[in-house]
């Protein structure tokens, strides 16, 4: 069964350094998202992405975020000067209108 | 505007006994509903998911949800938990358009031997 790949599993990282979230989506799909889960609180949505451009954005996602398909293949979330309350699991997801798949996360822990 | 709210943050079953998980949701349009269940550590796996066909919808592992548009409810159950089934439940509602997803605050499952 296709699967949403991401990497790495976990990431820890310091305060004020950028980091970078790789999604690999499943290949046919044209729509990808990225969700994150701060511990113990709901599952938030980030940002949606199709053709090639932000489709939708949450007020979470502000100017320290950016998402990019650099090659056709990968889809990743970057995050500018990271902040200890950026510490989450994030999860990317992709779709074809009613085949809505998630990874298995990212645990981005900042210190 | 779509929402969904889940009405137990914790339930606890004996194993061999029926697991009932309740959500409801608001939604301005036609919706599609899922149930997302994440292991401690582990992504979210979808359990089964509702997009305007059969009211009941039957998903992986056991577990069935009904769809009752009078009610705004997605209920999910199984019939006889198994320990292995202790985790957390999302149940999650999207628009037509699949833009994005909302998620209930979720209800963590407990079985007891």
């Amino acid at each position: 069964e296709p699967e949403v790949t991401q990497t790495p599993s976990h990431q820890v990282t310091q305060m004020g350094q950028e980091v970078i979230l790789r999604c690999v989506p499943i290949s046919n799909h044209l729509y990808f998202y990225w969700y994150r889960q701060i511990l113990g609180q709901k599952v938030e949505f980030l940002v949606s992405f199709y053709n090639n451009e932000i489709s939708e954005k949450s007020e979470i996602f502000d100017d320290q975020f950016s998402v990019e398909r650099p090659d056709g293949s990968n889809f990743t979330l970057k995050i500018r000067s990271t902040k200890l309350e950026d510490s989450a699991m994030y999860f990317c997801a992709s779709s074809e209108l009613g085949g809505y798949t998630f990874g298995s996360g990212t645990r981005l822990t900042v210190v | 505007a779509q929402s969904v709210t889940q009405l137990d943050s914790h339930v606890s079953v004996s194993e061999g006994t029926p697991v009932l998980l309740r959500c409801n949701y608001s939604s301005s349009y036609s919706p599609s509903l899922f149930w997302y269940v994440q292991h401690p550590n582990k992504g979210l796996q979808l359990l089964l998911k509702y997009t305007s066909a059969a009211t009941l919808v039957k998903g992986i592992n056991g577990f069935e949800a009904e769809f009752k548009k009078s009610e705004t409810s997605f209920h999910l159950t199984k019939p006889s938990a198994h320990m292995s089934d202790a985790a957390e439940y999302f149940c999650v509602v999207t628009p037509y358009n699949f833009n994005k997803f909302y998620f209930g605050s979720g209800t963590k499952l407990n079985v007891k031997p």
